[in-house]
C-alpha cells in the first residue's frame, strides 16, 4: 500500500461547482498535513496546511480525519483558474515530506 | 515568492557526464531539500540538508550526490548521469520556522 493515496481523476466540472477530493495517508504518526496546487509544467505551490479542527481560506475547505486516516479538500463556486493538480503531503515525523501522485482538475466553462 | 532560483533550468545531457544543479535561496532558511518529480510518482526526495555541511539521505539517493558549503547554495551531483535519471528536479526550503516547503522553478534534466 502506498504511503499516500489519491484519486489520480480527472475530474472535469462545469465552473461554478463545488468539488471535493479525498486523500488516504497510512502512517499513523504522520504529524502535519498539506495540499499543494501544481500547475502544468510548474512547480507545486503551498495552498493550505490542513489542521486537526479542519480549516478555511475563502472557497476552500480543508478537513482532516485522523481516526480514518484521511484528509479532504472542498472547493466551492470552482472557477477556471482552479483548473491544476492537487497534492495531498504528509509529514510523517518533521523534514520527511511524502507526497500523494496527485488529483488533476479541469474547471469547465 | 520564496526567493529559490535554480539554475540551469533545462539541460540536456549524455549518459555518464557529471552533472550539478544548483539551488540558490535568499530567504535564509536552515532546511533545503532536493526532489525529483516523473510521471505516475508523487515528488520523491532525494537528499536534504539541515545546515551548512549537514546532509542527508532521502528516499532516492543513489546516484546522487550534494554540497551545501554556505546557508544559500544547495547543489545536486549526478556523477555519471544515466537515462533513469532524466526526471524535473525540485529544490525547496522551509521546515524550520514552520512545517511547510516552498519550492524553485525546477530544472528539466534529459540524459540521452
Amino acid at each position: 500500500r502506498k504511503e499516500v493515496e489519491q484519486d489520480p481523476g480527472p475530474f472535469n466540472v462545469p465552473e461554478g461547482a463545488t468539488v471535493a477530493f479525498n486523500c488516504t495517508y497510512s502512517n499513523s504518526a504522520s504529524q502535519s498535513f498539506f495540499w499543494y496546487r501544481q500547475d502544468c509544467r510548474k512547480e507545486p505551490k503551498l495552498l493550505m496546511s490542513v489542521y486537526s479542527s479542519g480549516n478555511e481560506d475563502g472557497r476552500f475547505t480543508a478537513q482532516l480525519n485522523r481516526a480514518s486516516q484521511y484528509i479532504s479538500l472542498l472547493i466551492r463556486d470552482s472557477k477556471l483558474s482552479d483548473s491544476a493538480t492537487y497534492l495531498c503531503v504528509v509529514d510523517n515525523y518533521g523534514q520527511n515530506f511524502v507526497f500523494g501522485p496527485g488529483t488533476r482538475l479541469s474547471v469547465l466553462p | 515568492d520564496a526567493g529559490i532560483t535554480q539554475s540551469p533550468r533545462h539541460k540536456v545531457t549524455e549518459t555518464g557526464t557529471p552533472v550539478t544543479l544548483r539551488c540558490h535561496q535568499t530567504e535564509n532558511h536552515r532546511y533545503m531539500y532536493w526532489y525529483r518529480q516523473d510521471p505516475g510518482h508523487g515528488l520523491r526526495l532525494i537528499h536534504y540538508s539541515y545546515g551548512v555541511k549537514d546532509t542527508d539521505k532521502g528516499e532516492v539517493s543513489d546516484g546522487y550526490s550534494v554540497s551545501r558549503s554556505k546557508t544559500e547554495d544547495f547543489l545536486l551531483t549526478l556523477e555519471s548521469a544515466t537515462s533513469s535519471q532524466t526526471s524535473v528536479y525540485f529544490c525547496a526550503i522551509g521546515g524550520d520556522r514552520s512545517y511547510e516547503q516552498y519550492f524553485g522553478p525546477g530544472t528539466r534534466l534529459t540524459v540521452t
